[in-house]
């Protein structure tokens, strides 16, 4: 079966400008995180959905960062006015049920602000 | 307090030869899960194995093999006659009962040489 895919592979836009990256699950995961990877870093939790649930947005660096997942499926990180420091690879992973899953992981976007 | 700790950042051994990953956890909870995660030079996150708390028995497949010691709160990862291919960033990672995230370790970056 299909595994988790995320679009684009890779960004790039200038400081200021604001970008969406997405992520289709694994069809029928109910939980999907976004994970933040900087360069030879390990990875940095940024939000987790849980079926319709709240999300659990503790690891959002900023109030620039938002992500939505509106019927359960696709989700969205939209980062606004973009900064170079959030170059990095963004990383979204699904699970079956909940945060005691296995997470399996998409390729992630590579997102670069010149 | 970092919940996961791998002390080793890099690791390089000769071919064929035994490598051991070491991975320690911290957790209050009584039911919790572990994991390792191989990160290739691609980048995409493969898992490898999920363990629960209550299973202490050691696992075995193919060349890789984990030893899980709650005495020492330790999920080591062992691998037998290492192959060039095995170069990678190896995660370790900590899910709990109680909870919503994963507890990523910082990585093991493993090269065989040839």
């Amino acid at each position: 079966g299909a595994g988790v895919s995320q679009s684009p592979s890779n960004k790039v836009t200038e400081k200021g400008k604001d970008v969406e990256l997405r992520c289709d699950p694994i069809s029928g995961h109910t939980a999907l995180y976004w994970y933040r990877q900087s360069l030879g870093q390990g990875l940095e939790f940024l939000i987790y959905f849980q079926g319709n649930s709240a999300p659990d947005k503790s690891g959002l660096p900023s109030d620039r960062f938002f992500a939505e997942r509106p019927e359960g499926s696709v989700s969205t990180l939209k980062i606004q006015r973009t900064e170079r420091g959030d170059s990095a690879v963004y990383l979204c992973a699904s699970s079956k049920q909940g945060s005691t899953d296995t997470q399996y992981f998409g390729p992630g976007t590579r997102l670069t602000v010149l | 307090a970092q919940k996961v700790t791998q002390a080793q950042t890099e690791i390089s051994v000769v071919e064929k030869e035994d490598v051991t990953l070491d991975c320690v956890y911290e957790t209050r909870d009584t039911t919790y899960y572990l994991f390792w995660y191989k990160q290739p030079p691609s980048g995409e996150l493969v898992f490898l194995i999920r363990r629960n708390s209550f299973d202490e028995q050691n696992e075995i497949s193919g060349r890789y093999s984990w030893n899980f010691q709650k005495s020492t709160s330790s999920f080591n990862f062992t691998i037998t006659a290492s192959q060039v291919v095995d170069s990678a960033v190896y995660f370790c990672a900590l899910s709990e009962e109680t909870g919503n995230q994963f507890y990523f370790g910082t990585g093991t970056s493993l090269t065989v040489i040839p």
